[in-house]
């Protein structure tokens, strides 16, 4: 597609409950980073995704959460037994390489808003 | 200490205005630097890359001190379309992160008639 795609936009759940969050990236990105920002606050890193490279998920908060994404295609994020603390707006965004290059882009979507009550 | 900080602000300034906003980093060892806008409620936007030497786009100037670790935004004529949060970015150093990039919490910018 033209930009990056994430679904759904608005998610609202109960505490306790799964989520998955999905995220398709611009046609032939290879790079797809997942970000989390609580309202008011910065980016959070979560997972980095480069090609057929093992991930990073360094930043991915607790064993609650997991990514996974095919090929270099779509990814979806899973969150498990949410708290109120996973309430925030969950970015993906990907470039066609991993953007250390000047000439690449990092390009979000317009995110994921996960409010659980 | 955070990986990419910067001064949270609000900066509140008169159109016109030159306004500057400064970043700093922990590890000596990233590669490439960026700043990226994202107004209010919306995704992030890739501002401009940073570059060695310096570099300008229109009224926007970027600086990189490697040195020191830090990276400077100059916004010269301000707009009241300048109105947002400034991020720094940064890479991590080349390894099995090559390619992470880590945000800065973001610098908010109001200008005002």
């Amino acid at each position: 597609g033209a930009g990056v795609s994430q679904s759904p936009s608005n998610k609202v759940t109960e505490k306790g409950k799964d989520v998955e969050l999905r995220c398709d990236p611009i046609s032939g990105h290879t790079a797809l980073y997942w970000y989390r920002q609580r309202l008011g606050q910065g980016l959070e890193f979560l997972i980095y995704f480069q090609g057929n490279s093992a991930p990073d998920k360094s930043g991915l908060p607790s064993d609650r959460f997991s990514a996974e994404r095919t090929g270099e295609s779509v990814s979806t994020l899973t969150i498990q037994r949410t708290q109120q603390e996973d309430s925030a707006v969950y970015l993906c965004a990907s470039s066609r390489q991993g953007a250390a290059s000047g000439a690449n882009v990092l390009t979000f979507g317009a995110g994921s808003r996960l409010t659980v009550l | 200490r955070k990986e990419v900080e910067q001064d949270p602000g609000p900066f509140n300034v008169p159109e016109g205005a030159t306004v500057a906003f400064n970043c700093t980093y922990s590890n000596s060892a990233s590669q490439s630097f960026f700043w990226y806008r994202q107004d209010c409620r919306k995704e992030p936007k890739l501002l401009m890359s940073v570059y060695s030497s310096g570099n300008e786009d229109g009224r926007f100037t970027a600086q990189l001190n490697r040195a020191s670790q830090y990276i400077s935004l100059l916004i010269r004529d301000s707009k009241l379309s300048d109105s947002a949060t400034y991020l720094c970015v940064v890479n991590a150093a080349a390894g099995t992160s090559y390619g992470k990039l880590t945000f800065g919490q973001g610098t908010i910018l109001t200008v005002h008639p």
